[in-house]
């Protein structure tokens, strides 16, 4: 019954690997998106998809990939994994004209050794 | 660009008191605003949004929240709190830019005496 689910929940790996973090989402919402949540609790916005489409890709390396099968699955691949890549990293998933806000996933927790 | 400041970082009061949490934004527009909580290992959940209409928002958990345009402030209340209200708070302003775009604030966190 899981309104929007990430997988895996923690991840630990080491600098210079690739990973990957699934979303998925029940809602019938047709856009997603990508926070990241640093050390400090600040919330911050990396992509967000529409129907398959990129609409919003803020200031992120190259190395930050999201991907869209469809509507209800975002996925955010990552390259070459820096220390500063740790951090909790958040789906979330909305109608697109909607201005009732989102529905978050859990989170995962991504620690870079 | 729109943004959120939320003054307070930490903020401590018993169980059974009145709170308060702070939230100032800045847009140029008619903002739609919205406060989240995060338990610890948890995701955020909605308490509340506004987007038009009577400025005072009731939300879940007995939380309300009340629009002041002229101070530009979205500031949360709850009459009574539990010690199960211990969280980490989080104010939000959205526009549509696309889709909506929500920029949040950096977050008080709610530690209850018992």
């Amino acid at each position: 019954d899981t309104a929007v689910s990430q997988t895996p929940k923690y991840l630990v790996t080491q600098m210079g690997n690739d990973k990957s973090i699934k979303c998925e989402q029940n809602l019938g919402h047709d856009t997603m998106y990508w926070y990241k949540q640093d050390s400090k609790k600040f919330l911050k916005i990396m992509f967000s998809y529409n129907n398959k489409e990129l609409i919003i890709n803020e200031t992120v390396p190259n190395r930050f990939s999201p991907k869209s099968p469809d509507k209800a699955h975002l996925n955010l691949h990552i390259n070459s994994l820096e220390l500063g890549d740790s951090a909790v990293y958040f789906c979330a998933s909305s109608l697109r004209d909607s201005v009732f806000g989102y529905t978050f996933g859990s989170g995962t927790r991504l620690t870079v050794v | 660009a729109q943004s959120v400041t939320q003054p307070d970082i930490h903020i401590t009061v018993s169980e059974g008191a009145s709170l308060e949490l702070r939230c100032n934004y800045s847009y140029g527009a008619t903002p739609y605003l919205f406060w989240y909580v995060q338990s610890p290992g948890q995701g955020l959940q909605l308490l509340l949004k506004y987007f038009s209409g009577d400025t005072l928002v009731q939300g879940i958990k007995g939380f309300e929240a009340e629009f002041k345009r002229s101070q530009s402030s979205f500031n949360l209340r709850k009459p009574s709190v539990h010690w199960s209200d211990a969280a980490e708070y989080f104010c939000a302003v959205g526009k549509i830019q696309g889709a909506q775009k929500l920029v949040f604030g950096q977050g008080t966190r709610l530690t209850i005496n018992p």
